[in-house]
């Protein structure tokens, strides 16, 4: 069965410093994965997707995610946080029928 | 222009009171959705629907009852309201190809308590 598990339910960082958001997922095909952020009180917009080719894929607001599928895994980096990166993020895998499955999030908090 | 645009955005209603969420995308997708993201923010899918035919239907009451009455809109209606409705639905929109890459586009969500 498809699914998605983000392990880090919270995590804090320096404003400035780098970030890195883990992702695995469980799929039996080629799987189609996305990034999403919610900002507090705001709907979910897609920061980046894989759909295939290169695994190092570049999304809006300099976030980049690596697609590996030796560990099943693609997590989201940032290099340097901003404030206004604080937000929840989800991680999510398409299956078929247009069904998307998604993890439970991450929550970000920077720090000043 | 909002591409996902869902109505009202707030919603405070009593027990058993009947109420309802529209929904409409202009972005010319074939499939809309329905999700609910509870209090802990797990998205869960309730239902899907392309071209106005129901395709996903998951294990929800029946008391949540989606109507799809062109390809540009899904409402949800929900009666009588229960405490443990209060959550945040959203709607969200995507192109049908038969497959599953497709990307899904997301409404501001319409945040509900139930009193």
């Amino acid at each position: 069965a498809q699914s998605v598990t983000q392990p880090d339910i919270h995590i804090t960082v320096s404003e400035g410093a780098s970030l890195e958001l883990r992702c695995n997922y469980s799929y039996g095909a080629t799987p189609y994965l996305f990034w999403y952020v919610q900002s507090p009180g705001q709907g979910l917009q897609l920061l980046l997707k894989y759909f295939s080719g290169d695994t190092l894929v570049q999304g809006i607001k300099g976030f980049e995610a690596e697609f590996k599928r030796s560990q099943s895994s693609f997590n989201l980096r940032k290099p340097s946080v901003h404030w206004s990166d604080a937000a929840e993020y989800f991680c999510a895998v398409g299956g078929p029928g247009n069904q998307f499955y998604f993890g439970t999030g991450t929550s970000l908090t920077v720090i000043p | 222009d909002t591409a996902v645009s869902q109505t009202p955005k707030y919603l405070v209603t009593q027990m058993g009171n009947d109420k309802s969420i529209k929904c409409e995308q202009n972005l010319g997708h074939d499939t809309m959705y329905w999700y609910k993201q509870d209090s802990k923010k797990f998205l869960k899918i309730m239902f899907s629907y392309n071209n106005k035919e129901l395709i996903i239907n998951e294990t929800v009451p029946n008391r949540f009852s989606p109507k799809s009455p062109d390809k540009a809109h899904l409402n949800l209606h929900i009666n009588s309201l229960e405490l443990g409705d209060s959550a945040v639905y959203f709607c969200a929109s995507s192109p049908f190809s038969g497959g599953s890459g497709n990307t899904i586009y997301f409404g501001e969500g319409s945040w509900l308590t139930v009193v």
